[in-house]
């Protein structure tokens, strides 16, 4: 069965504490992993699209990077205003995931200042 | 702007009765999404379509329906078999069937 798992649930850091937040999924074949930032009462924003092993990409202080198993957002000297909710969807090859994204349980991240 | 448009933003229902939720984008986008999103648990697909008058069930549509009759709506209904539909629902859309989506703010509907 497809599946997508994100940890930790929670996570809280210090301003400027760098750290990273795990995505892990299992797919019969990876049309892309996304990576969303959901601010509380708000619709989710997009931020990362990563298609293939290896492939990284960046915007300000995260950095997403993909292995065949699993995707890191690290997020580098964190600022109170990063503290949301990231989520992680995963679209999967086969008839029954057709324009369909799997998503985790997403990781709520508070930045302390 | 291009953008989502989801309404009303708050919406309470008394049990039994059947409540719709709008979706409306100007992004020219294909494909429209519905998702529910309760606490502690991922988004779950409601309905998708992918081209005007089609749209297939998610992995949740039971208790739910939905019309595509122009590209640029796609309406929710809650209907009263819908066993538990206090949650926060969420509308989105997409170039492609796989490309990124695009999410509008929400509509968080009470039951009473």
């Amino acid at each position: 069965e497809d599946q997508v798992t994100q940890s930790p649930e929670a996570l809280r850091l210090q301003e400027g504490e760098s750290s990273s937040l795990n995505c892990s999924y299992t797919v019969s074949g990876l049309r892309g992993l996304f990576w969303y930032r959901q601010d509380p009462g708000k619709g989710p924003e997009f931020l990362f699209t990563l298609y293939s092993a290896g492939e990284e990409k960046e915007k300000e202080r995260l950095k997403a990077t993909l292995t065949k198993k699993e995707s890191f957002l690290h997020i580098t000297a964190p600022k109170p205003e990063d503290s949301a909710t990231y989520l992680c969807a995963v679209g999967a090859y086969g008839s029954s995931n057709t324009g369909k994204l799997i998503f985790g349980q997403g990781t709520t991240l508070q930045v302390k200042p | 702007d291009g953008g989502i448009t989801q309404s009303p933003k708050y919406l309470f229902r008394k049990e039994g009765q059947n409540v719709t939720l709008s979706c409306e984008q100007n992004l020219n986008h294909d494909a429209m999404y519905w998702y529910r999103q309760d606490p502690g648990q991922g988004l779950r697909l409601i309905y998708y379509s992918q081209i005007v008058n089609d749209f297939q069930k998610g992995d949740i549509a039971e208790g739910y329906s939905v019309s595509r009759e122009k590209k640029e709506s796609f309406p929710l209904t809650v209907t009263s078999a819908q066993k538990n539909p206090t949650a926060f629902y969420l509308c989105a859309s997409s170039r492609t069937p796989w490309g990124e989506l695009f999410f509008g703010e929400g509509s968080r509907l009470t039951v009473l």
